[in-house]
């Protein structure tokens, strides 16, 4: 079984729609994040946690919003889906060194 | 702003050659350095690490760091074709992981 898990994997929805992406990792790590990626772009970290209590906001967190449920699981959020958050979502996780190990990403259309 | 340079391709090699890839960073403060390679459409997955000066290999991998010139490189020996992908530099500052946006590289048989 993959050590990270996001679901879904693919997702279309319309503009306006709040939609909820999950992450769960069975790593026992603390610190999770979530990333997009755009085609020809970097990774661009949304939001980050070290801890259930301990959530921070990343470069481009703008429209998303996440809830740190356990210390295994991680949610992203889009309030009101705009088109120009169409793109390849990751979350990744990590101990308490840097490594970053990632999901599979979660594909997401908005129309 | 805290940049990570990379070129970004194609880089075209034939099979067996050795790939070079390259890497720039701004921050000095930089701690931790990583190259992660991405496969299209799929997750990035850690090919090493470095975090002093130097060289440090791991089977046909090399990474070489150079705090002073703020450089960090990847090469590959023996490249394959399924070593084509995008190959991510990553420096890590504090908490964060700052990504470049990758080198397409293309192995040719």
């Amino acid at each position: 079984d993959a050590d990270v898990t996001q679901t879904p994997r693919n997702r279309i929805t319309k503009t306006g729609k709040r939609i909820m992406l999950e992450c769960s990792q069975t790593k026992g790590h603390d610190r999770m994040y979530w990333y997009r990626q755009d085609p020809g772009l970097g990774l661009q970290l949304i939001y980050y946690s070290f801890d259930v209590k301990d959530i921070n906001k990343g470069e481009i967190s703008d429209g998303y919003s996440v809830s740190r449920q356990a210390q295994a699981k991680f949610s992203l959020s889009l309030e009101s889906a705009i088109p120009n958050q169409t793109a390849l979502y990751f979350c990744a996780t990590s101990d308490f060194g840097e490594t970053q190990y990632f999901g599979p990403g979660t594909r997401l259309l908005v129309l | 702003q805290k940049e990570v340079e990379q070129n970004s391709g194609p880089l075209s090699v034939p099979e067996g050659a050795i790939a070079s890839l390259n890497c720039t960073y701004s921050d000095r403060g930089s701690q931790s350095f990583f190259w992660y390679r991405q496969y299209s459409g799929k997750s990035p997955e850690l090919i090493m690490f470095i975090y002093s000066n130097g060289d440090k290999e791991d089977g046909r991998f090399t990474a070489q760091l150079n705090k002073a010139s703020q450089y960090v490189s990847l090469l590959i020996r023996d490249s394959q074709p399924s070593d084509s992908a995008t190959y991510l530099c990553a420096v890590q500052v504090g908490y964060a992981l700052n990504f470049g946006k990758g080198t397409s590289l293309l192995v040719t048989p």
